[in-house]
């Protein structure tokens, strides 16, 4: 088992450039989370999903959005990228019980 | 609002020693609380759990103590080792919300 994996692990953009994180598991979790860490401040949930087919927002969900087409897959997409979406981007996915189980991360610069 | 908090961001140990993290929380609903641990360009690896109904779980070197009156646990290390040197996050959720809380973390350095 691969576990979580997410596709780039870095990526530099420049500002208003578009892009897709890609999240993908194979242990038929049910629900995926996409994170962002920054310095001080933490993990912080952009989006996530319950099931294929259904995304929820997070605490900071805004500039991004997600899809959730198969269950294996959490895509996340920056339609217009600025310099304060520079963080490191986690996925993670879990079973019906907890823990979740986190990706190796994404780095994105943003220029 | 930060539901779950983290003071002491860093610790420095020596190996063989204790270490103790701290976390405490606001909710009163969280019922299940997690320890994550933190290598540097890695992704958080859970580390040990416990449900409110319990005040202690034990799992090796690693202890998680709950206090929920004072809405306060901690995660005892002993003995500490140097590969624990990493961030540790303490995560709590809500029975039946699909999300976790996470404080901002506490750096721990085990000096041998």
């Amino acid at each position: 088992n691969a576990g979580v994996t997410q596709t780039p692990k870095f990526r530099v953009l420049k500002t208003g450039q578009s892009m897709t994180l890609l999240c993908a598991q194979d242990m038929n979790h049910e629900y995926m989370y996409w994170y962002r860490q920054d310095p001080g401040m933490g993990l912080r949930l952009i989006h996530y999903s319950v099931g294929e087919g259904t995304t929820a927002k997070g605490e900071v969900p805004d500039g991004y959005n997600v899809s959730r087409l198969k269950k294996q897959n959490f895509l996340l997409g920056l339609e217009s990228a600025a310099p304060s979406q520079t963080s490191v981007y986690f996925c993670a996915s879990r079973a019906a019980a907890w823990p979740q189980y986190f990706g190796p991360g994404t780095r994105l610069l943003v220029l | 609002d930060q539901q779950v908090k983290q003071n002491s961001p860093s610790l420095s140990v020596q190996e063989g020693r204790i270490s103790i993290l701290n976390c405490d929380y606001t909710n009163s609903m969280f019922d299940y609380f997690l320890w994550y641990k933190k290598y540097p360009a890695e992704g958080p690896t859970f580390l040990i759990s416990i449900s409110s109904i319990k005040d202690k779980n034990e799992d090796g070197r690693f202890t998680v103590f709950l206090n929920k009156s004072a809405k306060h646990l901690s995660l005892h290390i002993v003995p500490s080792q140097p590969g624990d040197s990493a961030v540790y996050f303490c995560a709590a959720s809500v029975r039946g919300n699909n999300r976790l809380a996470f404080g901002k973390g506490n750096q721990v350095v085990v000096i041998p």
